[in-house]
């Protein structure tokens, strides 16, 4: 029953190694998100799909991946770990933005690099 | 950069006392949101307030909106521990604009 579900919860795994995580909702929004929130709590967006086409990018490294195999599916591939990429990972949904639609969030994925 | 603000940082109450969080930001904005955050969980979308509105009511939550000030407030009544969460503004500048998250006010409730 849960809206919006983000596999794994923990993720611990080494510098260097590559590793998804996974997103799903069932609430028929067209628009889904991957935001990063860090230590001190500050959240920010990573990337933006509409109907599994990329709206927002906003400056993140290339090792990190999107991919949108259908609207109801937002997955995030990281490349290469780095230290610096051990953060809480939120995947959200909205219908689309135009007049203001909330957010829905997942309950997070926090992911330690070691 | 940053859009929202929030003051206090942290706030610490006894359970009946109202909450006041503060919210600043620096853009002209179609519409402000507040969401809340337990600890090990998502956000939760609380209340949204459009840029033409003042207050909004939701419950036990009154938001405001002063656009001239770019400042919103919103205010818990008679607090309950179970309302022990962090709180975040996020504005909203329209179309397909992103939603802009503040650090966020973390309030405990005591009982």
């Amino acid at each position: 029953d849960t809206a919006v579900s983000q596999t794994p919860k923990y993720l611990v795994t080494q510098m260097g190694n590559d590793k998804s995580i996974k997103c799903e909702q069932n609430l028929g929004h067209d628009t889904m998100y991957w935001y990063k929130q860090d230590s001190k709590k500050f959240l920010k967006i990573m990337f933006s799909y509409n109907n599994k086409e990329l709206i927002i990018n906003e400056t993140v490294p290339n090792r990190f991946s999107p991919k949108s195999p259908d609207k109801a599916h937002l997955n995030l591939h990281i490349n290469s770990l780095e230290l610096g990429d051990s953060a809480v990972y939120f995947c959200a949904s909205s219908h689309p933005r135009e007049g203001g639609s909330p957010l829905h969030f997942g309950n997070g994925t926090r992911l330690t690099v070691t | 950069s940053q859009q929202g603000e929030e003051d206090p940082q942290a706030l610490s109450i006894q359970e009946g006392e109202n909450a006041t969080m503060n919210c600043s930001y620096k853009t002209s904005i179609n519409n402000l949101q507040w969401y809340r955050q337990n600890s090990g969980r998502g956000l939760v979308h609380l209340i949204l307030i459009r840029s033409n509105e003042r207050e909004k009511h939701s419950g036990r939550l009154r938001v405001t909106l002063d656009t001239s000030k770019k400042s919103s407030s919103l205010l818990i009544t008679a607090s309950r521990a179970a309302d022990t969460a962090s709180y975040f503004c996020a504005t909203d500048k329209g179309g397909s604009e992103k939603l802009v998250f503040g650090k966020g006010t973390k309030l405990t409730v005591n009982p």
